[in-house]
């Protein structure tokens, strides 16, 4: 089974400050990895993934997340927020193979962005 | 390329009453995916379709069926609405190559009465 937690429902950070949103997941496989983006009333876009290789990913918007294997986390960053990053930010887990793509999603996190 | 697209957007339902939700994809992806998005919960997998001609429970289920009526569509009914079904509805597909992207479409918002 696999599961992701992020930590924080709701994340407020001041325009030009550094992001950081945090997702743990547990996985018994080496998992794909996921952050989705969700503006108000959209559908979920994705912003990076990290499948294998590099463990610094980087993503649309500026944004990149680094796989730690040794803390099971997959944390996104933003060196300076923008009043258009404020969205819903969804992490997700799949497995791979016969698990056919199925993604487990974390909770969400509602980033706010302040002038 | 229009991705994926669903229909309706926004329907109202009594309790007991059925519907079908409308999900297709112009990418060729092979398999296809039925979401619910509630608040604080994420998103959770209803049903997915890994291929044509094939159909799997996901995590939530109960109250709904689907199914793939060719390569590019795959649809959910609800047979008898309960007010505990009022979500918000999203279609994806995954890409066949790679590390398996989901593309989502933009969603259906159902409120059942």
């Amino acid at each position: 089974a696999q599961s992701v937690t992020q930590l924080g429902s709701h994340v407020s950070v001041s325009e030009g400050a550094l992001v950081l949103l945090r997702c743990n997941y547990s996985s018994s496989v080496p998992p794909y990895l996921f952050w989705y983006v969700q503006y108000p009333n959209q559908g979920l876009q994705l912003l990076l993934k990290y499948t294998t290789g590099a463990t610094l990913v980087k993503g649309i918007n500026g944004f990149e997340a680094e796989f730690k294997k040794s803390e099971t986390s997959f944390h996104l960053t933003k060196p300076s927020a923008h009043m258009s990053d404020a969205a819903e930010y969804f992490c997700a887990v799949s497995s791979g193979g016969t698990s056919y793509g199925k993604l487990t999603f974390g909770q969400g996190t509602i980033l706010t962005v302040h002038p | 390329n229009a991705g994926v697209t669903q229909t309706p957007k926004f329907q109202v339902l009594k309790t007991g009453q059925s519907m079908t939700l409308q999900c297709a994809q112009d990418m060729n992806h092979n398999s296809m995916y039925w979401y619910r998005q509630d608040p604080g919960m994420g998103l959770r997998l209803i049903y997915y379709s890994a291929s044509e001609g094939t159909t799997d429970k996901g995590e939530v289920p109960n109250g709904y069926n689907v199914s793939r009526l060719n390569k590019r569509e795959f649809s959910l009914r609800l047979e008898s609405a309960a007010p505990s079904q009022t979500s918000v509805y999203f279609c994806a597909s995954r890409r066949q190559a790679g590390g398996e992207t989901q593309y989502f479409g933009p969603g259906t918002r159902l409120l059942v009465l």
